[in-house]
């Protein structure tokens, strides 16, 4: 089965602080993603990769650092965290389509409720 | 811009049939998404629609119209544990996921 495991449920954190939040994957997937969910918006893409070593931003990467060192580990870094980056943070991983993206449902962690006083 | 617009909260009753709206527009189309959250879990994955059309998985269904930009979610003999967020995500011309706001759905006994 599918198993998706960030580091922490909750945190908190001081202003100013570096915070990182760790994602393992346990199913070989290339495609690991960091989400933001906060009440009212949808799931917003802070950063991807679909490799080791490789990162791409997404929609809201300001303030937000990745690091993809190992294939099955994909860490989200908030360099130096303010208030507006407390958030629910979601990781997800896939495999890439083969044959076409109906191939690649995106798997979920549990989330990481992230306060920054 | 790209969006995608679903309805905030729905109320339905134990037993009962609900179906959840989900409009999108988007840089291109190539499928779309449904997600069922609980609170306080990760989303997990329902359903894929890329062509137009009904598919069905047990009691749930999902419908796609992609020259109205128009989704539904079909729920059917609901039951308590139903009571979750039900999110609409549309994959665009970039392989990339557009996500809507989520449906909080009430079941009530």
């Amino acid at each position: 089965d599918v198993k998706v495991t960030q580091s922490s449920r909750y945190l908190v954190k001081r202003t100013g602080e570096k915070v990182f939040l760790e994602c393992v994957q346990d199913m070989d997937h290339e495609n690991m993603f960091w989400y933001r969910q906060d009440p009212g918006l949808g799931l917003r893409l802070i950063y991807f990769s679909y490799d080791v070593k490789m990162k791409e931003k997404g929609d809201i990467p300001e303030g937000y650092s990745v690091s993809r060192e190992k294939k099955e580990r994909f860490s989200l870094i908030l360099e130096s965290a303010s208030t507006n980056q407390t958030s629910m943070y979601l990781c997800a991983s896939s495999i890439p389509g083969q044959g076409g993206p109906e191939n690649q449902p995106q798997h979920f962690g549990d989330g990481t409720r992230l306060s920054i006083l | 811009g790209q969006n995608i617009d679903q309805p905030t909260e729905m109320t339905a009753t134990e037993g009962a049939i609900v179906q959840i709206n989900c409009t999108y527009q988007t840089s291109g189309f190539n499928g779309l998404f449904w997600y069922q959250q609980h609170a306080g879990e990760a989303p997990t994955f329902l359903s894929y629609n890329v062509l137009d059309g009904l598919e069905e998985k047990g009691r749930f269904s999902s419908f796609l119209s992609r020259s109205k930009g128009y989704s539904y979610l079909l729920l059917k003999e609901l039951q308590m544990k139903d009571s979750a967020s039900y999110l609409c995500a549309v994959m665009d011309s970039n392989y990339q996921l557009i996500w809507g706001a989520g449906t909080k759905l009430i079941i009530k006994p």
